[in-house]
């Protein structure tokens, strides 16, 4: 089956304490993307990628890392979680061709509780 | 800089009725334009897209969405509204030559029996 995964589902944890959440997709995409979705604010795109080794900020990087050292997998880096890290999060992947856009197929979020 | 605004926080009708969820946009050049449907405790999942041709575009479960370039729209419709069709709607769009993706607040479709 098509999909992408993330893993926690969901997460508490406290100020500082670094932790990673994971992102894999199983349809070969090149490019993914992470989001935080919070209330009144919709999604914003924290990073993407569009291949492996290159990515780029989105509207609210500060305070994450990304990395892609395979094509399948995105994990989201918090170094010192913050409590206004709190927030629903999205992993994301599409294909991309040259001079086109695909849709995105999102997974099923991981809520990140920073006490 | 790109936006997409959903200007309804909030739409609500009755079942059987047509439906429409606002969005415009402001991109540089030529857009592409997505609608997503959140569900309860779900990830988005894709409605339909505009890329370039023809202004009406048809999507999943019905819904079909107009893009209207004089006004910068592309509003998401349904000429017979189902209850299930209740959920989170998103607009996200994104210019031809750039590759972030920029949602919508959201806009929460209630339909009622």
């Amino acid at each position: 089956e098509a999909q992408v995964t993330q893993n926690p589902r969901y997460l508490i944890t406290v100020t500082g304490k670094k932790l990673t959440v994971t992102c894999s997709q199983n349809m070969n995409h090149e490019y993914m993307s992470w989001y935080r979705q919070d209330p009144g604010l919709g999604l914003r795109q924290i990073y993407y990628s569009m291949n492996v080794e290159v990515t780029d900020k989105g509207d609210v990087p500060e305070g994450y890392k990304v990395s892609r050292k395979e094509k399948r997998n995105f994990p989201l880096i918090l170094e010192s979680p913050s409590p206004n890290q709190t927030s629903l999060y999205f992993c994301a992947s599409s294909l991309y061709q040259a001079g086109g856009y695909n849709e995105q197929f999102f997974g099923p979020g991981t809520r990140l509780t920073v006490l | 800089a790109q936006s997409v605004a959903q200007p309804e926080d909030q739409v609500n009708v009755a079942e059987g009725n047509p439906l429409t969820v606002k969005c415009t946009y402001s991109v540089s050049g030529n857009p592409y334009l997505f609608w997503y449907v959140q569900y309860p405790n779900r990830g988005l999942q894709f409605l339909l897209k505009y890329i370039t041709g023809d202004n009406l575009v048809k999507g999943s479960y019905g819904f079909e969405a107009e893009f209207n370039k004089s006004q910068t729209s592309f509003h998401l419709k349904k000429p017979s509204a189902l209850v299930s069709d209740s959920a989170l709607y998103f607009c996200a769009g994104t210019a031809l030559s750039g590759y972030a993706l920029n949602f919508g607040k959201g806009t929460s479709l209630l339909v009622t029996p």
